[in-house]
């Protein structure tokens, strides 16, 4: 099992230009989560998902759109990246509830926007 | 008040210390707390999560003080392969519903 993949691993965008970062994971969870992790602020849930077609905000969702097509994949978009978004980006799924059952995280996607 | 506070230190001891993390949450409803320990430049993993009564793990021991809404982690006998960042978790809403406040960590760095 791979568990939780995530691409790119790292990638640097300018002010404005778009991308989408990708989240698989091959363990059938139900829940799958983004979260952002800057220096001196922990980790910061964006969006998150309970199952499949179904998503929901976070603490830090503006700026960003996410999608759940399909079980194991999770994906986030940007639509015009700006500098603020400079971070180190986690997904990570979990068989139920995030309170009850532990989070696998991705090795996280490093984005630069310049 | 911050919803899960610790201290950011850098904790360093010598191999074979015992060492002990605190973490207090702001949310007296809170049923769920959980300890992560995330290596440089990794994702996060799961070390353990923490009950009531307290929990033991090896060299590792879990306490919660709900009355004082705080809560601990000893690591006994320190390995180097402990230095870490060691990260407190809690749920953010009352009960089992919620999703999980992270709390910015604490680094410990285990010297030979």
């Amino acid at each position: 099992n791979a568990g939780v993949t995530q691409t790119p691993k790292f990638r640097v965008l300018k002010t404005g230009q778009s991308m989408t970062l990708l989240c698989a994971q091959d363990m059938n969870h139900e829940y799958m989560y983004w979260y952002r992790q800057d220096p001196g602020m922990g980790l910061r849930l964006i969006h998150y998902s309970v199952g499949e077609g179904t998503t929901a905000k976070g603490e830090v969702p503006d700026g960003y759109n996410v999608s759940r097509l399909k079980k194991q994949n999770f994906l986030l978009g940007l639509e015009s990246a700006a500098p603020s978004q400079t971070s180190v980006y986690f997904c990570a799924s979990s068989h139920g509830t995030s309170a009850r059952y532990e989070q696998y995280f991705g090795p996280g996607t490093r984005l630069t926007v310049t | 008040r911050k919803e899960v506070e610790q201290d950011p230190g850098p904790f360093n001891v010598p191999e074979g210390a015992t060492v002990a993390f605190n973490c207090t949450y702001s949310n007296s409803a809170s049923q769920s707390f959980f300890w992560y320990r995330q290596d440089c430049r990794k994702e996060p993993k799961l070390l353990m999560s923490v009950y009531s009564s307290g929990n033991e793990d090896g060299r590792f021991t879990a306490q919660l003080n709900r009355a004082s809404q705080y809560i601990s982690l000893l690591i006994r006998d320190s390995k180097l392969s402990d230095s870490a960042t060691y990260l407190c978790v809690v749920n953010m809403k009352g009960g089992s519903q919620g999703n999980l406040i992270f709390g910015k960590g604490t680094k410990l760095s285990v010297k030979p």
